[in-house]
C-alpha cells in the first residue's frame, strides 16, 4: 500500500450505532488530519495531530473521538451521531519543515451515511 | 483574517479551449499555495504548489499556476482541457507558523462539453 488509505469507504449507521473509521499513512509523515466534507459546503477542518499529540480540536462535538496511536494511524470513533453528520470523511497526512509541512496528501475519504 | 476565494463555483469549458480558475488569498505572511483536484466521491490529489521562487510553477496534467504577490492571486491554468479534467479545483494556502494547517477555498467545479 502507498500514499493515504482509508477504510471502509462506505459506511451507513444508525443514530444508536457506534463505529470507526480507520485511516493509515505510508509516508512517513508526522501530522495527520481529519476534515469534513458536505455537500455544497467548504472543507471543514475536524482535528489535527502532530507526532500523536492532538494540537488541534476545531470545535468538534464530543459524539466524534479522534485517536491516533501513533504517526502512521488514525482513527475517527463514532457514536450517537446525528443525519447531519453525513459527509465525506477525508484523511490526510504531512510531513517535513517549512512548506512541505503544509503539503498534505489525502486519503480517498469514507463517504458515512446516518440514517 | 486568513482566508481564500474562489469566485467561481462553477465554469463550463468546451473540449480543446484554454482555462484559468482563479484563486485569490488573504495571508499577513509568505504563502504556501496549493491546488488540489477533486474527482466525484474521491480524496483530494495535489496539482501542484509554490513555496518560494519561481512564480510560474508546473504540475500534473499539464496545469500551471502563476503567484501574484501584488494581486493575491494564485490561478490555475491549462492551455488545452480534456473531458477527463472535469472535477472540483480547490486552491488552498499554509504557511510556516500555520503548523501544517491549511486553509481551503469552497472550490469551483469545471465541466467539460464536447
Amino acid at each position: 500500500e502507498t500514499g493515504v488509505t482509508q477504510t471502509p469507504r462506505h459506511l451507513v449507521m444508525g443514530m444508536t450505532n457506534k463505529k470507526s473509521l480507520k485511516c493509515e499513512q505510508h509516508l512517513g509523515h508526522n501530522a495527520m488530519y481529519w476534515y469534513k466534507q458536505s455537500a455544497k459546503k467548504p472543507l471543514e477542518l475536524m482535528f489535527v495531530y502532530n507526532f500523536k499529540e492532538q494540537t488541534e480540536n476545531n470545535s468538534v462535538p464530543s459524539r466524534f473521538s479522534p485517536e491516533c496511536p501513533n504517526s502512521s494511524h488514525l482513527f475517527l470513533h463514532l457514536h450517537t451521531l446525528q443525519p447531519e453528520d453525513s459527509a465525506l470523511y477525508l484523511c490526510a497526512s504531512s510531513g517535513g519543515s517549512s512548506g512541505k509541512a503544509n503539503e498534505q496528501f489525502f486519503g480517498p475519504g469514507t463517504r458515512l451515511t446516518v440514517l | 483574517a486568513q482566508s481564500v476565494t474562489q469566485p467561481d463555483i462553477h465554469i463550463t469549458v468546451s473540449e480543446g479551449a484554454s482555462l484559468e480558475l482563479r484563486c485569490n488569498y488573504s495571508y499577513g505572511a509568505t504563502p504556501y499555495l496549493f491546488w488540489y483536484v477533486q474527482s466525484p466521491g474521491q480524496g483530494l490529489q495535489l496539482l501542484l504548489k509554490y513555496f518560494s521562487g519561481d512564480t510560474l510553477v508546473q504540475g500534473i496534467k499539464g496545469f500551471e499556476a502563476e503567484f501574484k504577490r501584488s494581486q493575491s492571486s494564485f490561478n490555475l491554468r491549462k492551455p488545452s482541457v480534456h473531458w477527463s479534467d472535469a472535477a472540483e479545483y480547490f486552491c488552498a494556502v499554509g504557511g510556516q507558523n500555520q503548523g501544517g494547517k491549511l486553509i481551503f477555498g469552497q472550490g469551483t467545479e469545471l465541466s467539460v462539453k464536447p
